[in-house]
């Protein structure tokens, strides 16, 4: 089956400490999407990628990074600059200007 | 710039009574427009959608029209059932962009 694939689902972060968060496809879609989305709250766009090798900063890009590689794999890196990544992360995939696909989600938390 | 406005939520109910909830927009050109779902501690799902005006995108009961005239994309189920429970986003795509743009979600809670 196709789709999206995220890991880890529960991820603990200390003070001063980068994570890194996967983000698979065997979708074969060329952009790929990072959110946040806090509690109660809507989605905030931190990154995109429209192709391999590049990839846009999004609305609240501060404090994380990504790579894109490969087509199938989007990584996102919570970097100790950001003061407050405890939150719910999704990663998406689109044949743009279709609707994306979501996946299943990373909660992180720092302890 | 584009935007999308969901009424607040949460919206409570009873089962098996009628839903509406809200979504209006603005966009250049003639976006596509979704519904998307999500459940407690999961990502988001597509529920339905629509790509051209007056068109009327269904699933598992909900519908929604694509109002050109009035900027809207209400989705609506006639009677909801306790698994209805859950956050339902509005969203729509414009042509030459690769950034949707996303309603803030809005909460169904479904009684028994």
């Amino acid at each position: 089956d196709g789709g999206i694939t995220q890991s880890p689902k529960y991820l603990f972060r200390k003070e001063g400490q980068n994570v890194t968060l996967s983000c698979e496809q065997n979708l074969n879609h060329d952009a790929m999407y990072w959110y946040r989305q806090d509690p109660g709250q809507g989605l905030r766009l931190i990154y995109y990628s429209q192709i391999v090798n590049d990839f846009q900063k999004g609305d609240i890009a501060e404090g994380y990074s990504v790579s894109r590689e490969k087509k199938e794999s989007f990584p996102l890196t919570v970097t100790s600059a950001q003061k407050n990544p405890t939150a719910f992360y999704l990663c998406a995939s689109s044949i743009v200007p279709n609707e994306q696909f979501f996946g299943p989600g990373t909660r992180l938390t720092v302890l | 710039g584009d935007s999308v406005t969901q009424m607040e939520g949460p919206v409570t109910l009873s089962e098996e009574a009628f839903l509406t909830i809200n979504c209006t927009y603005t966009a250049t050109g003639y976006p596509s427009l979704f519904w998307y779902v999500q459940y407690p501690g999961e990502g988001l799902q597509l529920l339905l959608k629509a790509t051209k005006a007056d068109d009327k995108g269904s699933n598992k009961g909900f519908e929604a029209t694509y109002r050109k005239e009035t900027t809207s994309f209400h989705l609506e189920k006639g009677s909801v059932q306790v698994s209805d429970s859950a956050v339902y986003f509005c969203a729509l795509s414009s042509g030459g962009s690769y950034i949707p743009t996303f309603g803030r979600g809005t909460s169904l809670i479904v009684h028994p």
